[in-house]
């Protein structure tokens, strides 16, 4: 069974930080583009930062750009966002994703970001 | 950065049928766009549906289908069921630049 997990949400003051982690099982974790997803409460879902199989390439939505960093490492089936500068607007579920097309694509369940003072 | 519509609710009866639309305000959408549909029922995580415009995977039921529609991604529901009550997203990728989401559709069952 392909599992994602995240880690690492929690509360944290404006321009704080924190790393969000995903770990991946049950699947070749080199194999997939991964991604981070955030859903603010009771809005659509945003897609935030994707990084390709061996890292070389990320892109980023502007409105965090500068701010988070995207990393992962295929040998522990992990995948890490580094978000800095935090705002209030960067409060929400973040969901690791991994897109495989025929090899599958998978969501984890979420961590949460609160952002506030 | 590029915006991608949806029709914000959409409501189907039991065992109808209903098509959901994804446009792009660059214009036609096309397969170079790689189109994705995602499920997500209350209080869920997403789940993909389809994959590359048209694809399935296994756990995709058959009563979903997609394609390219007028210049824009669709995905169609045939034979509604209760647990087909969600919000539907589709996501788009513009080459070099990234993926944007569409707004969702509330799809209602009744």
């Amino acid at each position: 069974e392909v599992q994602l997990v995240e880690s690492g949400g929690g509360l944290v003051q404006p321009g704080g930080s924190l790393r969000l982690s995903c770990a991946g099982s049950g699947l070749t974790f080199s194999w997939y583009w991964m991604y981070w997803v955030r859903q603010a409460p009771g809005k659509g879902l945003e897609w935030v930062a994707n990084i390709n199989q061996d890292g070389s390439a990320k892109h980023y939505v502007d409105s965090v750009w500068g701010r988070f960093t995207l990393s992962r490492d295929n040998a522990k089936n992990s995948l890490f966002l580094q978000m800095n500068s935090l705002r209030a607007e960067d409060s929400a579920m973040y969901y690791c994703a991994a897109k495989g097309a025929a090899a599958g694509d998978f969501w984890g369940q979420g961590t949460l970001v609160t952002v506030s003072s | 950065q590029a915006v991608v519509t949806q029709e914000p609710s959409l409501t189907v009866s039991p065992g109808g049928t209903v098509t959901l639309t994804c446009g792009s305000s660059t214009g036609a959408v096309t397969n170079g766009h790689n189109p994705y549909w995602f499920q997500q029922r209350s209080g869920q995580a997403p789940r993909t549906l389809i994959y590359q415009t048209s694809n399935k995977h296994s756990w995709t039921p058959a009563r979903f289908s997609a394609s390219l529609l007028g210049g824009k991604a669709a995905l169609t529901l045939s034979g509604a069921q209760p647990e087909d009550e969600a919000e539907y997203y589709c996501l788009l990728a513009y080459s070099g630049v990234g993926e944007v989401f569409g707004g969702g559709t509330k799809l209602t069952v009744l």
